[in-house]
């Protein structure tokens, strides 16, 4: 049962430009949310993360939105660089998983130079 | 300020033996967990420990279980290896507290299972 789910498996985006990333979850009870970025041969490093009382959190060149009503959430970042190509999980708990943080499956990101 | 600590990095083992995976956390973090990541699935949770007590269990069977000593290390062991335990082990640490914090994920440990 797949409860965090990232449809797109790649994104390619010209540097630059605007690098859209989208997750969607169905447990209505997450209320905390995570980005992570993964290099090969590395473990996931934590980027942002958004609480259910937000509907928006910026770090730099990363804006994360939840939209809580749609059970969505997407990582935006600008511009892109070629340094931002990896693998992006998203990641949600809730309240009533104490600290089990469900994964999507992921997104490669491709930054062209 | 140092990291996730993971040993051994890599690691091949045949069916039917057992294996011990370590994990040091972050100084200060009390909550570590576990996650098992194969192609396509991405992370699958396996248990959290806390304060030397197992706190939240995932849906894997009896033969992967864990531990967490007094200085919050941790330990994961599986038995009785099968051909699809091959993957890439990964612990997290974070802290507890008022606000909800991240894990931070140390570099993993690659099973192979021959």
């Amino acid at each position: 049962d797949q409860q965090v789910k990232q449809n797109s498996p790649s994104l390619s985006v010209q540097e630059g430009r605007i690098s859209i990333l989208n997750c969607d979850y169905t447990n209505s009870m997450f209320d905390y949310f995570l980005w992570y970025k993964k290099y090969p041969a590395e473990g996931p490093t934590f980027l942002i993360s958004i609480s259910s009382i937000k509907d928006k959190n910026e770090d730099g060149r990363f804006t994360v939105f939840l939209n809580k009503s749609a059970k969505h959430l997407s990582l935006h970042i600008v511009p892109s660089q070629p340094g931002d190509s990896a693998v992006y999980f998203c990641a949600a708990s809730g309240t009533n998983t104490g600290n089990q943080f469900y994964f999507g499956t992921g997104t490669s990101l491709t930054v062209i130079p | 300020k140092a990291g996730v600590t993971q040993t051994p990095r890599y690691l091949i083992k045949t069916r039917g033996q057992q294996v011990t995976l370590s994990c040091s956390p972050i100084s200060g973090h009390r909550s570590v967990s576990w996650y098992q990541q194969t192609p396509g699935q991405g992370l699958q949770f396996l248990f959290e420990y806390f304060s030397e007590t197992q706190r939240n269990k995932g849906n894997f069977p009896g033969r992967f279980s864990g531990r967490q000593f007094s200085n919050s290390r941790s330990e994961m062991n599986v038995s009785t290896l099968e051909l699809g335990d091959s993957a890439l082990y990964l612990c997290a640490s974070s802290l507890e507290g008022q606000v909800r914090q991240p894990q931070h994920f140390g570099d993993g440990t690659r099973l192979s299972i021959l």
